[in-house]
């Protein structure tokens, strides 16, 4: 699976798009990009995935490059229990893959 | 529905003792997964149940981790001689495992404190 990179930390004003950005450079056709969270003390919530278009979901948008070669998550109006670790992996989706690799994320802390 | 359950929350226990932890998936996932998260890192695979195919086991760190999962139910993780490098968190996912793009739903994880 491809490696990403993101921030080690971000901060955002409570009330205001929280834009979360991804590197993943060496991405390959066939992967997918995936985004989790990991609010403190609790296990890792599934919050979106894609392949190229963008996606949209209850929780958040995954916007894609054209080149597929970065992603931003964006929660549109961030609530204090946004605050997390949001987690992007980069994944063939295929039977005899199914595990996940997270690396550190990005510490988001959404600011009164 | 109800989600992935996991229980104890909390284990202490001292060096060289076993410990068993518990994974409820969620009804009707095929496909189960441990990982380990160690304080301030990543994910760590563990292993893996999908159906009744035999696991893979290739992310057990040694021959002291085993994992046992009878049917598509509960699924149990013991660590035997338990070292103070095994302390972290133990986290269970299942999915529906139809499809490789299905999404893996976590439980609240196990903290294990080896003294």
């Amino acid at each position: 699976d491809a490696k990403t990179t993101q921030p080690p930390s971000m901060d955002c004003a409570e009330g205001r798009a929280a834009n979360l950005p991804c590197n993943h450079s060496t991405i390959s056709g066939n992967e997918y990009v995936y985004w989790y969270r990991q609010i403190h003390s609790q296990g890792p919530q599934y919050i979106i995935h894609g392949l190229k278009n963008n996606e949209t979901n209850e929780m958040a948008s995954l916007i894609i490059t054209e080149d597929r070669k970065s992603s931003t998550l964006i929660l549109p109006h961030a609530t204090l229990r946004d605050t997390a670790v949001y987690y992007c992996i980069v994944r063939v989706v295929s039977f005899g893959n199914e595990k996940l690799t997270f690396g550190t994320g990005t510490r988001l802390t959404i600011i009164p | 529905g109800a989600g992935v359950s996991q229980s104890p929350s909390n284990k202490v226990t001292e060096k060289g003792k076993d410990v068993e932890l518990r994974c409820d998936p969620i009804s009707g996932h095929t496909a189960l997964y441990w990982y380990r998260q160690r304080l301030g890192q990543g994910l760590e695979f563990l292993i893996y149940f999908q159906g009744n195919s035999a696991p893979d086991k290739s992310g057990l760190p040694s021959d002291r981790f085993s994992a046992e999962r009878t049917g598509e139910s509960v699924s149990t993780l013991t660590i035997q001689r338990t070292q103070q490098e095994d302390s972290a968190v133990y986290l269970c996912a299942s999915s529906q495992g139809l499809a490789p793009i299905d999404t893996q739903y976590f439980g609240p994880g196990t903290r294990l404190t080896v003294l």
